[in-house]
């Protein structure tokens, strides 16, 4: 099986400008979740999609967005960024979770986003 | 704050060695999960133990999980080189996972 892939790779952007990000999960997962990590915070939450509905939501700001499609990929949005949005985003696939039940999650490599 | 703790954050060890770090954590779980990381790349799962289990195996790697200290330890045997990168330990709390604070383990060849 393929595992989860996240594109860009690498993205530098300027403040004010908007950003989507794209991960693709490993076939047959229904659960995205997307995370921030910097060296500061930690990983932190940002949202979990399943089956394109989005079940929970961090601590963030409207200005992160998501969604999910039909085929599990998912997208997220960041709209006018801010130099402490640098980070690196990531992408985690899994059969899924919900009240009792827990999967290991899949990572993808991330994306490392830098705002100038 | 919801997010779990790791302690140490940081350790350092020689190669050969054996590695532990511990994991607390908050809420009720169905199962505890841990992580690595190599160099701010992306996650690798690397065991899983639910909450009737008290201890697992897998390779070099054991987890123990006392559900009623909120605790769990991570101990890698016969340390190598290539363990080195932050671990991190993982509950779930409505749908999503809390990621402990992480350490980061320097295996010195």
């Amino acid at each position: 099986k393929a595992g989860v892939t996240q594109t860009p790779r690498y993205l530098i952007k300027t403040r004010g400008q908007q950003v989507t990000l794209s991960c693709s999960p490993i076939s047959g997962h229904r659960s995205v979740s997307w995370y921030q990590q910097t060296p500061g915070q930690g990983l932190q939450f940002l949202f979990e999609y399943f089956s394109e509905t989005q079940r929970n939501k961090g601590n963030f700001p409207g200005r992160f967005s998501g969604r999910q499609f039909s085929n599990s990929r998912s997208e997220m949005n960041v709209s006018t960024l801010e130099l402490g949005d640098s980070a690196l985003y990531l992408c985690a696939s899994s059969l899924g979770l919900g009240s009792g039940v827990s999967y290991e999650q899949y990572f993808g490599p991330g994306t490392r986003l830098t705002v100038t | 704050s919801q997010q779990g703790e790791e302690d140490p954050q940081a350790l350092s060890i020689q190669e050969g060695e054996n590695a532990t770090m511990n994991c607390s954590y908050k809420t009720s779980i169905n199962n505890l999960q841990w992580y690595r990381q190599n160099s701010g790349r992306g996650l690798v799962h690397l065991i899983l133990i639910r909450s009737n289990e008290r201890e697992k195996h897998s390779g070099r790697l054991r987890v123990t999980l006392d559900t009623s200290k909120k605790s769990s330890s991570l101990l890698i045997t016969a340390s190598r080189a290539a363990d080195t990168a932050s671990y991190f330990c993982a509950t779930v709390l409505t749908y999503k996972y809390i990621f402990g604070t992480g350490t980061r383990l320097k295996v010195l060849a």
